[in-house]
């Protein structure tokens, strides 16, 4: 069954250093998104992506974080300049958008980010 | 915020049916209602959902009531690995629609 895969499952940086996430959608997918999850809080929304440009994005998504789509597999999304409390679980979605009612969306397994 | 309310926590006996209910008072007629859950830290999954019909597929059944401002998730026969955090979310299904996770409820299978 194809699934959403996410590089690495764990990251850790030091405060002030640029990280890039990595996300493989699944491959007839074409809506793309991040979410984050702090230690013991909710699931949060930060931005999805369709037809290669930025379609919805949260107040967190502000100018440190951008999205891309490098190649027509991957999705990135990269934090400028990290701070302390961007440690968090971050989670890459896709879905398939095709017709009405195919819009659940699919997440990645998530990468740990530890900022130090 | 999240538009629904969930319990925070239940038990439920392994090989009994879990019925999870959501309280959803304010969707509007295009809001569909989705079921995820999350086990331990790893990324949520999706279940199943609906719009008005009542819907059944491998893992679960959903149960809308006819005024939809309510729903039940029912996992048939639960095992310890259905114990997770399940969040029902209120959602215009769009592509570009973000899903707002709320608290979610925790079910706690118990052998």
């Amino acid at each position: 069954e194809p699934e959403v895969t996410q590089t690495p499952s764990h990251q850790v940086t030091q405060m002030g250093q640029e990280v890039i996430l990595r996300c493989v959608p699944i491959s007839n997918h074409l809506y793309f998104y991040w979410y984050r999850q702090i230690l013991g809080q909710k699931v949060e929304f930060l931005v999805s992506f369709y037809n290669n440009e930025i379609s919805e994005k949260s107040e967190i998504f502000d100018d440190q974080f951008s999205v891309e789509r490098p190649d027509g597999s991957n999705f990135t999304l990269k934090i400028r300049s990290t701070k302390l409390e961007d440690s968090a679980m971050y989670f890459c979605a896709s879905s398939e958008g095709l017709a009405a009612g195919s819009y659940e969306q699919y997440f990645g397994p998530g990468t740990r980010l530890t900022v130090t | 915020d999240a538009k629904t309310t969930q319990p925070p926590s239940m038990d439920c006996a392994e090989g009994r049916a879990a019925n999870l209910p959501c309280n959803h008072s304010t969707i509007s007629g295009n809001e569909y209602v989705y079921w995820y859950r999350q086990i331990h830290s790893q990324g949520p999954q999706y279940i199943i959902h609906g719009l008005k019909n009542n819907e059944t597929n491998e893992m679960a059944s959903l149960i809308i009531t006819e005024d939809r401002k309510s729903s039940t998730l029912i996992l048939p026969h639960a095992t310890l690995r259905d114990t997770a955090v399940y969040y029902c979310i209120v959602s215009l299904g769009g592509g570009n629609t973000p899903l707002v996770f709320g608290k979610g409820t925790r079910l706690s299978v118990i052998a």
